[in-house]
């Protein structure tokens, strides 16, 4: 398996713009994660979905953020309009279930996003 | 919800032990990990103990658990400057599923 895919891996863009961030978790994986590093606050827990379903969005920042996975293989996080403070690290994650062995989570390569 | 607590920041010479010290608030937690984070990486999977465990030995690293004090230790013996990177504790229990990391300690290991 090639692992948590996300793209890009890279995105500069302008403040009041829109991103959108992608993610194809590990195929047969029931959770996915969306996270946010920074130097500032470290890292911090978005949102996740368990089959599809957002379950807590607790962690998302503001109404100008939004996640969506419309299929088991594909996730997106959308910033609209972006902001400076926006700028960090985002991480997608997933794993199988929730009971040892199957909740070990794997991390993609994280998307570094910088609005200016 | 669950606090978890990390200094930032460790400097070791190559060769030491480098120890990593975690606090936690969740009472519930039934595993706790150790995710290690390499310059431009995602986070991996290091180390486990099981929260009946008091220790647990993986080649150069020990994983003390002190579940009275919520208090969780890393240790690298012979350090090498291959373990730089930043390490996160993870407590997992009765979070609906969520795996709440620290801030993460930025190990630096000098030659």
């Amino acid at each position: 398996d090639a692992g948590v895919i996300q793209s890009p891996r890279h995105e500069v863009t302008e403040m009041g713009q829109e991103v959108t961030l992608r993610c194809k978790p590990i195929s047969g994986h029931d959770y996915l994660f969306w996270y946010r590093q920074t130097m500032m606050r470290g890292l911090e827990l978005l949102i996740y979905f368990n089959n599809n379903v957002p379950i807590d969005d607790s962690g998302m920042p503001e109404d100008r953020f939004s996640a969506k996975m419309p299929n088991a293989s594909f996730s997106t996080l959308k910033i609209q309009p972006s902001e400076p403070r926006d700028s960090a690290v985002y991480f997608c994650a997933s794993r199988r279930g929730l009971v040892f062995p199957y909740n070990e989570q794997f991390f993609g390569p994280g998307t570094r996003l910088t609005v200016l | 919800g669950e606090d978890v607590e990390q200094s930032l920041f460790l400097s070791v010479r190559e060769g030491d032990s480098s120890v990593i010290n975690c606090t936690y608030t969740d009472s519930s937690s039934t595993y706790l990990y150790w995710y290690k984070q390499e310059p431009g990486a995602g986070l991996q999977l290091l180390t486990y103990i099981f929260s009946n465990m008091d220790m647990k030995q993986d080649q150069r690293l020990t994983v003390l658990l002190n579940k009275k004090d919520k208090h969780l230790s890393l240790r690298i013996a012979d350090t090498q400057t291959g373990d730089s990177a930043i390490y996160f504790c993870a407590p997992y229990g009765n979070q609906g599923g969520k795996l709440i990391f620290g801030q993460g300690t930025e190990l630096s290991v000098k030659p």
